[in-house]
């Protein structure tokens, strides 16, 4: 089982629909990413969160410490937003463990 | 400069040769971090420096590997007798101690 898992793997939705993002993790942690890599490669760095929530435009991030648990919600998903969307935590070494990430289209 | 580079960003190479991989982080960070990407796979953690020290190697897959850090600041990931199952793209990050970390654009490593 890995350390960390996201759900849905691949994730659909028509334009201005509400988007949540799932990441579940077993081990302990200071600290939980959201990452974004579009097709290109590269990699965004979209919130870093140790407890509660933040907000970035139309992206929250929401985390729950006691039960292991974060969600990534896009609001009102627009074409751009496409793209892999990865969670991960860092281990009290400061690594980063990574879940498989989560491949959102959204269409037209 | 602004962000994380890396160079180069294609890398081709023949089974059995030596390659090394640059990393230059935004100034000012301590941190540094190699990753990698096998295609269709996730990321995978390779080594981090703090400063010039590597105080988790762990993920560093066999001997071939090896990482250093000059300065407190450019890092090289060497690999040394390349296989196949080392194609990948090799990322690197930098961040001050357990913040934010900021992502190169990557090296794209193929070897034939």
């Amino acid at each position: 089982k890995n350390e960390v898992e996201q759900s849905p793997q691949n994730l659909t939705a028509q334009e201005g629909e509400f988007i949540t993002i799932n990441c579940s993790y077993s081990v302990g942690i200071s600290a939980l990413h959201w990452l974004q890599q579009h097709p290109g490669g590269g990699i965004v760095s979209l919130f870093m969160l140790s407890s509660g929530k933040k907000k970035h435009g139309r992206l929250i991030a929401t985390i729950n410490i006691q039960e292991k648990h974060s969600s990534l919600h896009i609001t009102a998903s627009h074409p751009r937003d496409s793209a892999v969307y990865i969670c991960a935590v860092n281990s009290y070494t400061d690594k980063l463990i990574f879940g498989t990430g989560t491949r959102l289209q959204v269409f037209p | 400069g602004a962000g994380v580079s890396q160079s180069p960003s294609n890398k081709v190479t023949e089974k059995g040769k030596d390659v090394e991989l640059r990393c230059d982080p935004i100034s000012g960070h301590t941190a540094l971090y190699w990753y990698r990407q096998s295609l269709g796979q996730g990321l995978e953690f390779l080594i981090y420096f703090q400063g010039n020290s590597a105080p988790d190697k762990s993920g560093l897959p066999s001997d071939r590997f090896s990482a250093e850090r000059t300065g407190g600041s450019v890092s090289t990931l060497t690999i040394q007798r390349t296989q196949q199952e080392d194609s990948a793209v090799y990322l690197c990050a930098s961040s001050l101690a357990r913040v934010e970390q900021f992502f190169g654009p990557g090296t794209r490593l193929t070897v034939l």
